[in-house]
């Protein structure tokens, strides 16, 4: 088992620029969320999302949209992308909404 | 939303059993109190989870006293590769409302 996958690695982009940080688990975990770290920072959540079909804000959600594709794949996009955003992205899932969750390698990201 | 306080930083030594405490003085009924711990460059990972009175794992030990405003995560002999940092998470997640919130963390170094 892979876990949770997370694409890319890194990446670097301009302002106004869009993407999309992808997340996939195989643990058959129905709750999946996003969260970024800030330098020196605890992880702010970002969208989670509870079951397939279901998605919701976290603390942190302005300048971010998110896909519940299907029970593996919850992805972020940012529409256009600012230096404020410049972070750590961190995917997790866990088998149902607040019990232990595990995280992917993250994802980092700088924004020119 | 209950927001958790811990100290920036503690030191030990190998071999010391080591306290890290937490205050979340607004702490709700339905709250769970969960302990992560992060390595440099990784994604946080799952120590242990409690509602109230203790909780063990094999690798640490959750108190939480009967008012539940504060709860202590205790980690037995503590070795170098226990340096790491540690978030005590509170969240509520009935009904497809739950928060989860990542304080600052404890940063734990342990010395030989």
């Amino acid at each position: 088992n892979a876990g949770v996958t997370q694409t890319p690695k890194f990446q670097v982009l301009k302002t106004g620029q869009s993407m999309t940080l992808q997340c996939a688990q195989d643990m058959n975990h129905n709750s999946m969320y996003w969260y970024r770290q800030d330098p020196g920072m605890g992880l702010r959540l970002i969208y989670y999302s509870a079951s397939e079909g279901t998605t919701d804000k976290g603390e942190v959600p302005n300048g971010y949209n998110v896909s519940r594709l299907n029970k593996r794949e919850f992805s972020l996009r940012l529409e256009s992308a600012a230096p404020s955003q410049t972070s750590v992205y961190f995917c997790a899932s866990s088998d149902t909404l607040g019990n232990e969750q595990f995280f992917g390698p993250g994802t980092r990201l700088t924004v020119l | 939303l209950a927001k958790t306080t811990q100290p920036i930083s503690m030191d030990s030594y190998e071999g010391q059993e080591v306290n890290i405490t937490c205050s979340h003085n607004n702490i709700a009924t339905n709250d769970y109190i969960t302990w992560y711990q992060q390595f440099p460059s990784q994604g946080p990972r799952f120590i242990i989870q409690g509602y109230k009175t203790k909780v063990t794992n094999e690798v640490a030990s959750l108190f939480i006293p009967a008012d539940r405003k504060s709860s202590t995560l205790s980690l037995p002999r503590v070795s170098l590769s226990d340096t790491a940092v540690y978030y005590c998470l509170v969240g509520d997640f009935s009904g497809n409302t739950g928060k989860l919130i990542f304080g600052q963390g404890t940063t734990l170094q342990v010395k030989p």
